[in-house]
């Protein structure tokens, strides 16, 4: 199976902080990998697929990188409507979350 | 527009058993495959099980296998998860999710339902 691990678990930050939340697989995953976003009650959002492929409506401020079995999401300028839990999930052999990342205002 | 509607959620002994449904709408539901994610109370998110939009293949995460039932019927736009010996562990808000893309290329999931609690206690 293949372990996908998030860092840091908490990130605190202001708004217009530019953050960066980091996935790494326990294997080669190439670029299937996706990222949401989940708010307190809420179902997980599609953010990022395939690494970096930004889903339509997600503002451009959301980006994704990397490939094999490290992979960053970066928000550019962090707005208070982006206070939520990213989780990492990789999609190349069945389907794994990240444990998540719950980013909170500083 | 998309939409996903679970139900069937509720309290339930442990060793029981309960049905979930998600009645899905706005897209082709049979060319999809779709799957059931669950999070635990102040957990994170656990892939649970899939089916192909016909319904000839089934995948099943290794803590519910042999006692969880995925299946479809796509003449009523409608996925299913039963769940038979149901244990505390299980309790959890059980979300459906459909594919991003008809394929045979991997997918991730690009609509969620709201989810549907499920309790297992006695």
């Amino acid at each position: 199976d293949i372990q996908m691990t998030q860092s840091p678990s908490t990130l605190s930050a202001s708004v217009g902080d530019r953050i960066t939340i980091t996935c790494r697989a326990s294997q080669s995953i190439s670029s299937w990998l996706a990222w949401y976003q989940q708010k307190p009650g809420k179902a997980p959002k599609l953010l990022i697929y395939k690494a970096s492929s930004l889903q339509s409506g997600v503002p451009s401020r959301f980006s994704g990188s990397g490939s094999g079995t490290e992979f960053t999401l970066t928000i550019s300028s962090l707005q208070p409507d982006d206070f939520a839990t990213y989780y990492c999930q990789q999609y190349i052999s069945e389907w794994t979350f990240g444990q998540g990342t719950k980013v909170e205002i500083k | 527009e998309v939409q996903l509607l679970e139900s069937g959620g509720g309290l339930v002994q442990p060793g029981g058993s309960l049905r979930l449904s998600c009645s899905a709408s706005g897209f082709t539901f049979s060319s999809y495959a779709m799957s059931w994610v669950r999070q635990a109370p102040g957990k994170g998110l656990e892939w649970v099980s899939a089916l192909s939009g016909s319904g000839g293949s089934t995948y099943y995460a290794d803590s519910v296998k042999g006692r969880f039932t995925i299946s479809r019927d796509n003449s009523k736009n409608t996925l299913y998860l039963l769940m038979n010996s149901l244990r505390a562990e299980d309790t959890a808000v059980y979300y459906c999710a459909k594919d991003r893309i008809y394929s045979s290329e991997p997918s991730n999931f690009d609509y969620w339902g709201q989810g549907t609690l499920v309790t297992v206690s006695s």
